[in-house]
């Protein structure tokens, strides 16, 4: 079946821009998690959505950073204003469920490049 | 908190060798699995081997196995037989059981088998 696909494969923008990248998770997987992985920080986990139950957003690294979910499918992570910083490959992943014993698979990423 | 660690940035090894890559981690957790994931040049994360704490057989499979150490924190990754297709970032991770899923990642190894 199809794995875990994510959109655009790379984007470059200008500093101070919004944007916005997309993760469509493996059919029936209930977990999706999203990732950032940088030169500086490695790889940092960023938010995870369990069903219908509130996200952990808990890896957030400021207010700029948001995610949603929606129908359960989908997830659309975005970064206003962004910054230089913010320049990184983001990794989207799935899971059938937080406590099973299954692994998380990985889409392809997303490179962001803030100029 | 959880972390893990990777001492080692880069590995080489000759086609058909075996090499070992290094892990440590601290939790708190007496329930955690632990993971090996592999990521080639094209981005794409593949779980390479995973190990339920609780277990203390090690893991194997295939060309890969692992050594657990649990009361040293210790979770290294075998590779026997090594292909040049085993080229690529290693990073071990650490996944509590009370964490919602989410891993912790180690800096990563990269490995480069030569011919």
């Amino acid at each position: 079946g199809a794995g875990v696909s994510q959109s655009p494969s790379n984007k470059v923008t200008e500093k101070g821009k919004d944007v916005e990248l997309r993760c469509d998770p493996i059919s029936g997987h209930t977990a999706l998690y999203w990732y950032r992985q940088s030169l500086g920080q490695g790889l940092e986990f960023l938010i995870y959505f369990q069903g219908n139950s509130a996200p952990d957003k808990s890896g957030l690294p400021s207010d700029r950073f948001s995610a949603e979910r929606t129908g359960g499918s989908v997830s659309t992570l975005t970064i206003q204003r962004t910054q230089q910083e913010d320049s990184a490959v983001y990794l989207c992943a799935s899971s059938l469920g937080p406590l099973s014993q299954g692994e998380q698979y990985f889409g392809p990423g997303t490179r962001l490049t803030v100029t | 908190a959880q972390t893990v660690t990777q001492s080692q940035p880069e590995m080489s090894v000759q086609e058909a060798e075996t090499v070992t890559l290094s892990c440590t981690y601290d939790t708190s957790e007496n329930n955690y699995y632990l993971f090996w994931y592999k990521q080639p040049p094209s981005r794409q994360m593949i779980l390479v081997i995973r190990q339920e704490a609780y277990k203390q057989q090690n893991a194997t499979e295939n060309r890969f196995s692992v050594n657990f150490q649990k009361a040293a924190k210790s979770f290294s990754l075998k590779i026997s037989d090594s292909q040049l297709g085993d080229t690529a970032m290693y990073f071990c991770a650490l996944r509590g059981g009370d964490q919602g899923g989410k891993l912790i990642f180690g800096q990563g190894t990269e490995l480069s088998v030569k011919p």
